[in-house]
């Protein structure tokens, strides 16, 4: 079955720190999708990335970074200089290809407080 | 382009009552999702559709859940009766045939029953 467990549940950092927001997944399937949400205050999900289980490559898009690691599963999002508007929960979620299903499966979210 | 439409926005209903949520998916788009969020459950996905066609829908509650797609621009998600445990975010998002397992949300619906 799959699953995705975000670790942390709030962190709490100063303006221009750098942080790490953790993701470790389980499936059994060999070709899966990764994917980083963001739902602001204002409560909408917004779309950051998707990574499939082929492509290992980090991905950088300004600030933000992903680190994908297939011997630890784990699929890692890096804020650089964080902001106060990076404030927000960020979700990790999991789709797994084969059997063509597009079913996500998500973690339980992490909240991101940027103090000023 | 128009997101996804999701209406009405906030809904405040007592126990009972007939509830019907409604999802206009991006144009062109293909699969459609209706999921709910709570501070228990996190985010979880009810049902799916293909092309109109309901995939999976074995994230659905119980038979007061029920979800329509009768075209390619329009979904209904309703529950009858409601109870206070449907209180929630309900979410719908499409993808696209071209981009399968990217898919895009709309505002939500939050759903309060009293």
């Amino acid at each position: 079955a799959q699953k995705v467990t975000q670790a942390q549940t709030e962190i709490s950092v100063v303006e221009k720190e750098d942080v790490t927001l953790d993701c470790v997944y389980e499936t059994r399937d060999t070709t899966y999708y990764l994917f980083w949400y963001k739902q602001p205050p204002s409560g909408e999900l917004v779309f950051l990335i998707r990574r499939n289980s082929f492509d290992e490559q980090n991905e950088i898009s300004g600030r933000y970074s992903w680190n994908f690691q297939k011997s630890t599963s784990s699929f890692n999002f890096t804020i650089t200089a964080s902001q106060v508007v990076d404030s927000a929960v960020y979700f990790c979620a999991l789709s797994e290809a084969q059997g063509g299903s597009e079913k996500l499966v998500f973690g339980k979210g992490t909240k991101l407080t940027v103090n000023p | 382009d128009a997101g996804v439409i999701q209406s009405p926005r906030h809904e405040v209903t007592e126990m009972g009552q007939e509830v019907t949520l409604r999802c206009k998916p991006i144009s062109g788009h293909n699969s459609l999702f209706w999921y709910r969020q709570t501070m228990m459950r996190g985010l979880e996905l009810l049902i799916y559709f293909n092309n109109n066609v309901p995939i999976d829908d074995s994230g659905m509650p119980e038979d007061r859940f029920s979800a329509k797609m009768p075209n390619a621009s329009f979904s209904t998600l309703k529950i009858q009766p409601s109870e206070p445990r449907d209180s929630a975010v309900y979410f719908c998002a499409s993808s696209s045939r071209e981009n399968t397992h990217e898919q895009y949300f709309g505002p939500g619906t939050r759903l309060t029953v009293t």
